[in-house]
């Protein structure tokens, strides 16, 4: 079975620092994907990023990095220069082929972005 | 390009009555998924499609829960009858199997069940 943990339930960060939101997961497959969603207070989901368990380099889009550190089996989302619109809950998720293509996903972090 | 489409985007509705969720996945995406959030439970994964055949409804709560996919382009998923407990948010969501990974997220569909 695959889970995933994020620890951090909410947290606060001053508006243009950087903020990093943890995610731990587990899964014995050795193919696998790692995504994280942000959802604003209206309630979609919006993809932000992926990282593939065999990508060599950390994956990043834009504001967006994810620092992947396979042994630890850890994919943390780092959003630089935090801005307003930045607050959100923020998901991580993965999905393994093992786990029949299934995205599951942790509980999410409330990231509140403070002028 | 069109998202993932959802209707209605929020209900209310009396126990016991039958409700009907609807979506409309990206073109050409092979896969659709439905979700349900809910602050207890968070996000979990209600039942899967691939080319319109569902693939995995482990799932679906109980028998009141049903999801068809006809075609490529129209899924809906039932809820017959209606409990107060089904309050939530109905995600679908549809993926491209063939290539590349990402899975998108229509806006959700509200449903409250008084």
């Amino acid at each position: 079975a695959q889970k995933i943990t994020q620890t951090q339930p909410g947290m606060f960060v001053q508006e243009k620092e950087a903020v990093t939101l943890d995610c731990t997961y587990d899964t014995s497959d050795p193919s696998y994907g790692l995504f994280w969603y942000k959802q604003p207070s209206s309630g979609e989901m919006i993809f932000l990023i992926y990282q593939g368990s065999y990508d060599q380099q950390n994956a990043t889009e834009g504001r967006y990095s994810l620092n992947f550190q396979k042994a630890r089996k850890s994919a943390n989302l780092v959003i630089s220069a935090s801005q307003l619109g930045d607050s959100a809950m923020y998901f991580c998720a993965m999905r393994s082929t093992a786990a029949g293509n299934k995205l599951t996903f942790g509980g999410g972090t409330r990231v509140l972005v403070k002028p | 390009d069109a998202g993932v489409i959802q209707s209605p985007r929020h209900e209310v509705t009396e126990m016991g009555q039958e409700v009907t969720l609807r979506c409309k996945p990206i073109s050409g995406h092979d896969y659709l998924f439905w979700y349900r959030q809910t602050m207890m439970r968070g996000l979990e994964l209600l039942i899967y499609f691939n080319n319109n055949v569902p693939i995995d409804d482990s799932g679906m709560p109980e028998d009141r829960f049903s999801a068809k996919m006809p075609n490529a382009s129209f899924s809906t998923l039932k809820i017959q009858p209606s409990e107060p407990r089904d309050s939530a948010v109905y995600f679908c969501a549809s993926r491209q199997g063939s290539s590349g990974n990402t899975i998108y997220f229509g806006e959700g569909s509200w449903l409250t069940v008084v």
